[in-house]
């Protein structure tokens, strides 16, 4: 089945870095759009980032540009978000998640989301 | 960046109810807007895209409606597993941005 599997979360002091994975399975990576979608803790849903399907086109939200950088593997099927300067307002749950198209339209799958932690 | 702004922010209704939420956009947007739900504890998941299309899957009780600057999300019969926050998208331009969240709860 169609499936979205994050890891790389945890804690990390401010002004440090991490770099999440998203596995996916079940459909063909190459042809979809990927995004990656946060949400701190007892807030709403913020999108971070979107990678088109050829990896020729991203974008960032404001908050995070120019200190993340989405990128993925085609040939290992995972999609990838690296995060430097960190800082406490980037706290929260990390989600990947499946555009339907190949840049953005809508996010029709996700994951079920990887927990990171910017705290001395 | 394109402001989102949903309301109300949460509200209360009984099973078999009514409920309208409603999410105005900064600025013309058409009809690029996306509706999800999220359970507690849980991922979102996609109700509505294109502002009024059912998601495969999603139950015919949810309808979508608007354009240009207003929209709203309309759940014919309430009923318990509808109790989640509801969030609207644009896709209309990047950054995409989201509402602020309206959760709904059961009485």
């Amino acid at each position: 089945q169609v499936q979205l599997v994050e890891s790389g979360g945890g804690v990390v002091q401010p002004g440090g870095s991490l770099r999440l994975s998203c596995a996916a399975s079940g459909f063909d990576f190459r042809i979809f759009a990927m995004h990656w979608v946060r949400q701190a803790p007892g807030k709403g849903l913020e999108w971070v980032a979107v990678l088109s399907r050829d990896g020729d086109r991203e974008a960032y939200s404001g908050s995070v540009k120019g200190r993340f950088t989405i990128s993925k593997d085609n040939s290992k099927n995972t999609l990838f978000l690296q995060m430097n300067r960190l800082t406490r307002e980037d706290t929260g749950v990390y989600y990947c998640a499946r555009d339907a198209a190949e840049y953005y339209y809508y996010i029709n799958v996700w994951g079920t989301g990887t927990s990171v932690t910017v705290s001395s | 960046d394109i402001q989102m702004t949903q309301s109300p922010s949460s509200l209360s209704a009984s099973v078999g109810d009514r409920v309208t939420i409603t999410c105005q956009a900064s600025q013309n947007i058409n009809k690029d807007l996306n509706w999800y739900q999220q359970r507690p504890g849980k991922a979102p998941r996609l109700l509505i895209y294109d502002a009024s299309i059912l998601e495969r899957g999603v139950p015919s009780r949810f309808s979508g409606g608007g354009s240009g600057r207003q929209f709203s999300l309309t759940i014919s019969s309430l009923q318990p597993e509808d109790s989640a926050t509801y969030y609207c998208q644009q896709f209309d331009n990047v950054p995409l941005t989201f509402g602020g969240g309206t959760k709904v709860e059961i009485k």
